[in-house]
């Protein structure tokens, strides 16, 4: 079946260095994948996202990496800052507007 | 422009009741899904709703129901509430061009 799941639980980086966030999906014929950032108490929140036809894509402060030969996301956040403390989560669509969202990541942010 | 909102944000049922969650989707968004988050199950589509039509639907049991009304607003439905229906239900919309999502908050349900 379909899934995409995470490499590890919990991550935590100290304040002013990069975090790196993993994913591994299974899906091939997935052509669309989003990064979704959940605080506490508030619903996921849009981060970045890339198609199936970029490795890279760049926002503010955040790069999304796409590895379609090993099926493998990664989420790279530059400087990371306390507002960052977040759960993370990678997610893919296929067709049919299905969005299967990966277990998630805590990322703590030390100061 | 207003985000997505969900009512109620709260909500306490027993068992066997049937509740009702509304959503108002982001002003011109047509497309509106549905998800339950649970700690053990994560995040789990349950739907999705276009003008109007169910386009495509998780692995949910038929309790769990929807519908989308012509000003996109949509409500979901659960029947026969059980314990392990307990779980923050959240609300996306999109428009139709684009994949990216906005949720709203979410309905806190607890069923005792």
């Amino acid at each position: 079946g379909e899934s995409v799941g995470l490499h590890l639980p919990t991550l935590s980086v100290q304040e002013g260095d990069n975090s790196i966030i993993n994913c591994a999906y299974s899906n091939s014929a997935s052509d669309y994948f989003i990064w979704y950032k959940q605080e506490s108490g508030k619903g996921p929140q849009f981060i970045i996202d890339i198609r199936s036809n970029m490795d890279k894509r760049q926002g503010q402060r955040v790069t999304v990496l796409l590895n379609k030969t090993v099926k493998h996301l990664s989420l790279q956040i530059a400087a990371t800052q306390p507002g960052d403390s977040a759960v993370y989560f990678c997610a893919e669509r296929g067709g049919g507007f299905k969005t299967i969202f990966g277990a998630g990541t805590r990322l703590f942010v030390k100061a | 422009k207003a985000g997505v909102t969900q009512t109620p944000r709260y909500l306490i049922k027993t068992r066997g009741q049937q509740v009702t969650l509304s959503c108002s989707p982001i002003s011109g968004h047509r497309s509106v899904s549905w998800y339950q988050q649970t700690p053990g199950q994560g995040l789990q589509f349950l739907f999705e709703y276009f003008s109007e039509t169910q386009r495509n639907k998780g692995n949910f049991p038929g309790r769990f129901s929807g519908r989308q009304f012509s000003n996109s607003r949509s409500e979901m439905n659960v029947s026969t509430l059980e314990l392990g229906d307990s779980a923050l239900y959240l609300c996306a919309s999109s428009s139709q061009s684009q994949l990216e999502q906005y949720f709203g908050p979410g309905t806190r349900l607890t069923v005792t």
